[in-house]
């Protein structure tokens, strides 16, 4: 079954950087494309970025536009996203979704990531 | 961007009523909505995707309409396991965008 699990989430100072990484199973990892969404507490839900089955194609929202790149690795079956220069509202739960045609099909449980002095 | 609007933002309900949910976009979406379903501490999940369209294993009560601009989501028997948030986002064009939700609670 299609699985998703992301992991990297933790508390960082604002300024710095971290890295989330999302392990894909149960799926051609290299077929789809997969998007970041994240959820601040309490809030709503924004999507993030997305990077094209071969890695070649991204997009980011204006949010996240030059602090943020998202990669992939299909043989590892593994999505990334790196982020810099964070900020108090980047405090989010990220998610790692896997686009079928135009939505998002499958979530993971979701990264906690807390910017905080 | 396009934005995504959302009523109502609340609902209370009983079990076994009738519930619609309407997504207004600013701009036309043709059919590319989709609604999920979020559930306290969870990741969303897909409901109905191409405004109309049932993901597999969702059940037959959750019904979704419109094209356009307007849409809803039409829940025709509540039951207890339905009650949770409920967002609308737009595949139409980037970046992708949601709505507010709208949280359903127990009267």
């Amino acid at each position: 079954q299609v699985q998703l699990v992301e992991s990297g989430g933790g508390l960082v100072k604002p300024g710095g950087s971290l890295r989330l990484s999302c392990a894909a199973s149960g799926f051609t990892f290299s077929d789809y494309y997969m998007s970041w969404i994240r959820q601040a507490p309490g809030k709503g839900l924004e999507w993030v970025s997305y990077v094209g089955s071969r890695g070649t194609t991204v997009y980011y929202a204006d949010s996240v536009k030059g602090r943020f790149t998202i990669s992939r690795d299909n043989a590892m079956n593994s999505l990334y996203l790196q982020m810099s220069s964070l900020r108090a509202e980047d405090t989010a739960v990220y998610y790692c979704a896997r686009h079928s045609s135009s939505y998002f099909d499958f979530w993971g449980q979701g990264a906690l990531v807390t910017v905080s002095p | 961007d396009i934005q995504m609007t959302q009523s109502p933002s609340s609902l209370s309900a009983s079990v076994g009523d009738r519930v619609t949910i309407t997504c207004r976009a600013s701009q036309s979406t043709s059919h590319y909505l989709n609604w999920y379903q979020q559930k306290s501490g969870k990741a969303p999940k897909l409901l109905i995707y191409a405004a109309s369209t049932l993901q597999s294993g969702v059940p037959s009560r959750f019904s979704g309409s419109g094209s356009g601009t307007d849409f809803t989501l039409t829940i025709s028997s509540l039951q207890p396991e339905d009650f949770a948030t409920y967002y609308c986002q737009q595949s139409s064009s980037n970046p992708y965008t949601f709505g507010q939700g709208t949280k359903l609670e127990i009267k």
